[in-house]
């Protein structure tokens, strides 16, 4: 199994421009999750979705980002215009409603913003 | 509000050493589930453990334990006889067990194990 496949690894870009973060889940997966990982504040969830369809987005920081799951192989995560504070590692993980089952993380987006 | 705490920052050790990373939660949900990840420097977060809170039983995995205490609200993981490629942050999580949002996981802020030669 290829597991989740996120791209970019790493991504600097400068402050104002559009970010673009892609993932992957695993094929069967119908949850799939962004989080978010800072020394300050560790893992944050962003936002999550069951079967496309955004549940809880409480967790985004501010209007400028936004999250997308238009299939069920594919969602991205988009901040514009992108600012020094939005530095981190982007996490993408998915897995399986019904019994839980654990979230299978990909490697993550290296985040720099300058 | 659901809340994960790991006291323990930083932990070093000397290979073969037990070492126990602590873990307590707070939590008003009655059923809900617990679990270890392990985040090598390599950065990927790979999966240990997950525990419901109807299975107070230990778990034991090779050189892994795990103990699950819900009168203290606890889930601590000892290593036993501790190698160099544990040396990783280790994080506890706490996820509802609601249908759809059983996978929803709140996290500690991790617990960075240093193992020496």
């Amino acid at each position: 199994d290829a597991g989740v496949i996120q791209s970019p690894r790493h991504e600097v870009t400068e402050m104002g421009q559009e970010v673009t973060l892609r993932c992957k889940p695993i094929s069967g997966h119908n949850s799939l999750f962004w989080y978010r990982q800072t020394m300050m504040r560790g893992l944050e969830l962003l936002i999550y979705f069951n079967n496309n369809v955004p549940i809880d987005d409480s967790g985004m920081p501010e209007d400028r980002f936004s999250a997308k799951m238009p299939n069920a192989s594919f969602s991205t995560l988009k901040i514009q215009p992108s600012e020094p504070r939005d530095s981190a590692v982007y996490f993408c993980a998915s897995t399986s409603t019904g019994v839980p089952s654990p979230l299978h993380f990909g490697n993550g987006t290296r985040l720099t913003v300058t | 509000a659901q809340k994960v705490t790991q006291a323990q920052t930083e932990i070093s050790v000397v290979e073969k050493e037990d070492v126990t990373l602590d873990c307590v939660y707070e939590t008003r949900d009655t059923t809900y589930y617990l679990f270890w990840y392990k985040q090598p420097p390599s950065g990927e977060l790979v999966f240990l453990i997950r525990r419901n809170s109807f299975d107070e039983q230990n778990e034991i995995s090779g050189r892994y334990s795990w103990n699950f205490q819900k009168s203290t609200s606890s889930f601590n993981f000892t290593i036993t006889a501790s190698q160099v490629v544990d040396s990783a942050v280790y994080f506890c999580a706490l996820s509802e067990a609601k249908t759809g949002a059983n996978s929803k996981l709140t996290f500690g802020k991790g617990i960075t194990l240093s193992v020496r030669p």
